[in-house]
């Protein structure tokens, strides 16, 4: 069963340009998850899609982050403008979403941000 | 505010000895819990969960203990080998796990020869 897939692996941009990370989930799987892990910090969630519906946004920076997640499979992360603090791995996990208790989130690789 | 709570930032054990991973929530809505296990330049990797309505789960070499009267768990490694070196994150959910994870910062564990 292939995992999930991010790309690209790493990006490099000047503070203020624009930039999307690409994420395919594992095939079946009705949810999918963006977090961003700051160095020496845990993956915080950043949104969280049932289907092709947001569930959950809350930490979500809406002023220059937006996601989107077409047909209910893969999905876009986009950042625009970006500032130093942006400066993480971007990290897509999905997962099957059957009965309570048992869900389990399974990560793509990140995508490795540097904002200069 | 952290709801998750790794206060061990490293840990060294030697091999064949038993590693113990301690993390500490506070959140009563957290009903599923999970450690993953992360290389450098990879997503972390699922290693074992445990609901809420158990107090133990077993899998292989890990096993991953629940006190929910202290809002702690811990994940026990045995034996050790030198491939458990990597970094362990504890992470929560309610909802059954259906819910996005909040992760604590994580423990670096080195496995010494």
């Amino acid at each position: 069963e292939a995992g999930v897939a991010q790309s690209p692996r790493y990006k490099i941009i000047e503070k203020r340009q624009s930039v999307a990370f690409w994420c395919n989930p594992i095939s079946g799987h009705a949810t999918l998850y963006w977090y961003q892990q700051i160095l020496g910090q845990g993956p915080k969630l950043l949104i969280q899609f049932q289907n092709n519906g947001v569930v959950d946004d809350s930490q979500l920076p809406k002023d220059r982050f937006s996601a989107e997640r077409l047909k209910g499979v893969d999905s876009t992360l986009k950042i625009q403008p970006a500032k130093l603090e942006d400066s993480a791995v971007y990290l897509c996990a999905s997962s099957f979403h059957r009965a309570p208790g048992t869900d389990t989130q399974y990560f793509g690789p990140g995508t490795r941000l540097t904002v200069l | 505010d952290q709801q998750v709570k790794q206060n061990s930032p490293s840990l060294s054990v030697q091999e064949g000895r038993i590693s113990i991973l301690n993390c500490d929530y506070t959140n009563s809505m957290f009903d599923y819990f999970l450690w993953y296990k992360k290389y450098p330049a990879e997503g972390p990797t699922f290693l074992i969960s445990i609901s809420s309505i158990k107090d133990k789960n077993e899998d292989g070499r890990f096993t991953v203990f629940l006190n929910k009267s202290a809002k702690h768990l811990s994940l026990h490694i045995v034996p050790s080998q030198p491939g458990d070196s990597a970094v362990y994150f504890c992470a929560a959910s309610s909802g059954g796990g259906a819910d996005g994870l909040t992760f604590g910062k994580g423990t670096h564990l080195i496995i010494q020869p």
